[in-house]
């Protein structure tokens, strides 16, 4: 199975409201990277977290290393924040450092 | 900001030719990745690298070749390239357990 599930696999939402993505993974993380992919191709950081959480104006996101899951939640979406969403946990534990990519949630947001 | 580049930027290549994709970054990370991304699976490891002169396989290593010459240079070669490899190809680099930065892209179509 996916070590690394993302939830929902697509999501609608209007202009102005709130959501959340969830990823959920399998193996022992230390680390995850959420990352936006334009509508272009081109892959955006958003947050590096370890154990933790981290916000960045209207993104918010926490990783959660015992219970195996992070979340991304948006307030008041814009039209911008359209495009696919990727969470990639990796451990560091032992020296081979092997990112693991879930496999996104497609992000509409209409007016 | 992390610079990542790749080439080219688009590629046609036909079957059983050889195919030879390069990233190039100037962080002066450890560590570099080779990725490709398809429709319904995410992104998914070919190789990846350590450092100079070093080569590890990823989750789909079969029929790709990785060569890393220098700090700064990272390649995928596809010594027999099939229709079945065509794909968005992209480059990471970044340091052990730490964040990773991601090229533009590589379009590959194999004909």
């Amino acid at each position: 199975g996916d070590k690394v599930k993302q939830s929902p696999s697509a999501l609608s939402l209007q202009e102005g409201t709130n959501s959340a993505l969830r990823c959920n993974f399998s193996i022992a993380a230390t680390t995850v990277q959420w990352f936006l992919q334009n509508p272009r191709g081109s892959l955006m950081n958003l947050f590096y977290l370890v154990p933790g959480t981290k916000e960045n104006g209207r993104l918010k996101s926490a990783f959660d290393s015992k219970e195996s899951y992070s979340t991304l939640h948006i307030r008041d979406a814009q039209l911008e924040d359209s495009g696919t969403y990727f969470c990639a946990a990796a451990s560091s534990s032992g020296g081979n450092y092997k990112p693991t990519f879930g496999k996104g949630t497609s992000l509409v947001v209409h007016p | 900001e992390a610079a990542v580049t790749q080439s080219p930027r688009n590629k046609v290549a036909v079957t059983g030719g050889k195919v030879t994709l390069s990233c190039n970054q100037t962080n002066n990370h450890n560590n570099m990745y080779w990725y490709r991304q398809d429709t319904g699976h995410g992104l998914r490891l070919i190789h990846y690298s350590y450092g100079a002169g070093s080569t590890e396989k990823g989750d789909i290593p079969d029929g790709y070749k990785a060569s890393r010459p220098s700090q700064e240079n990272f390649s995928l070669i596809l010594e027999l390239a099939t229709p079945s490899q065509t794909s968005v190809y992209f480059c990471a680099s970044g340091d052990a357990g730490a964040e990773q930065f991601f090229g533009p892209g590589t379009r590959l179509t194999v004909l």
